[in-house]
C-alpha cells in the first residue's frame, strides 16, 4: 500500500522568499516516482516536478527544487523567489505499479 | 494537442438522479484515472484503467458508482442513484507512462453537486 503525508495544511511566504513544503510517503514499492503538483484556483492540476526514486540527484525546475531523502522516505520541495502566482494548493504524489496515490495538500499563499 | 477533456464542467441535480461524467483522454495514453477531491478527503481515486481495462476499482466508494472505458478515447463515472455526500470535484487524468512512471494529465475537473 502506498501512503501520503503532508503535515503542513496552510503555509505563507512573503513574495522573493523561499518555502519548503514537506512531504513523507510510504510505499512497498521497489521502483517508484514522486511528484508535486500545483493547484491553483482555477483548479486545473499541474505538473511542478517529477522524482525519480532511483536516482540520487535532487531534481531541479527552475525555481521549484526537491530534497529527496529516500532512507527516510521523504520529499519536501523548496520554492525559491516566492511569487504572487504561486498560492495555490500543492500536492505530493507517490507512484507505482498504476497507482499515483496523492497527500491532502498544503495550501500555499504568498504576501505582496 | 488537446489535454484531458471533461464535460460537464459543472452538474447540479437533485439526490436520486442518475449522473454521468465524461472523459477523453490524451490521444496516445493507454492509462486513465478517476479521482475525486473533496476537502475533507483531499485527491482519492477511485479507479484506474490500463489500456481500456479497468485495473483496480478499490477506491469507487459504493455500487452506487460504476466507470466504464469502451475505447481509448472515452471514459464514463456514473453514479446512480446519487446523494448529496457525493458533492465534490471529480477529475480524470491520463498518462502514457508504464507503472506508473510518467506526468500525469488532468482535466479541469467536473463540479458535482448533489442537492
Amino acid at each position: 500500500a502506498q501512503t501520503v503525508t503532508q503535515s503542513q495544511p496552510e503555509m505563507s511566504v512573503q513574495e522573493a522568499e523561499t518555502v519548503t513544503l514537506s512531504c513523507t510517503y510510504d510505499t512497498s514499492e521497489n521502483n517508484y516516482y514522486l511528484f508535486w503538483y500545483k493547484q491553483p484556483p482555477s483548479r486545473q492540476m499541474i505538473l511542478v516536478i517529477r522524482q525519480e526514486a532511483y536516482k540520487q540527484q535532487n531534481a531541479t525546475e527552475n525555481r521549484f527544487s526537491v530534497n529527496f531523502q529516500k532512507a527516510a522516505k521523504s520529499f519536501s520541495l523548496k520554492i525559491s523567489d516566492s511569487q504572487l502566482g504561486d498560492t495555490a494548493m500543492y500536492f505530493c504524489a507517490v507512484s507505482g505499479t498504476y497507482k499515483y496515490i496523492f497527500g491532502t495538500g498544503t495550501r500555499l499563499k504568498v504576501l505582496a | 494537442d488537446a489535454g484531458v477533456i471533461q464535460s460537464p464542467r459543472h452538474e447540479v441535480t437533485e439526490m436520486g438522479q442518475e449522473v454521468t461524467l465524461r472523459c477523453k483522454p490524451i490521444s496516445g495514453h493507454n492509462s486513465l484515472f478517476w479521482y475525486r477531491q473533496t476537502m475533507m478527503r483531499g485527491l482519492e481515486l477511485l479507479i484506474y484503467f490500463n489500456n481500456n481495462v479497468p485495473i483496480d476499482d478499490s477506491g469507487m466508494p459504493e455500487d452506487r458508482f460504476s466507470a466504464k472505458m469502451p475505447n481509448a478515447s472515452f471514459s464514463t463515472l456514473k453514479i446512480q442513484p446519487s446523494e448529496p455526500r457525493d458533492s465534490a470535484v471529480y477529475f480524470c487524468a491520463s498518462s502514457s507512462g508504464s507503472g506508473g512512471t510518467g506526468e500525469l494529465f488532468f482535466g479541469e475537473g467536473s463540479r458535482l453537486t448533489v442537492l
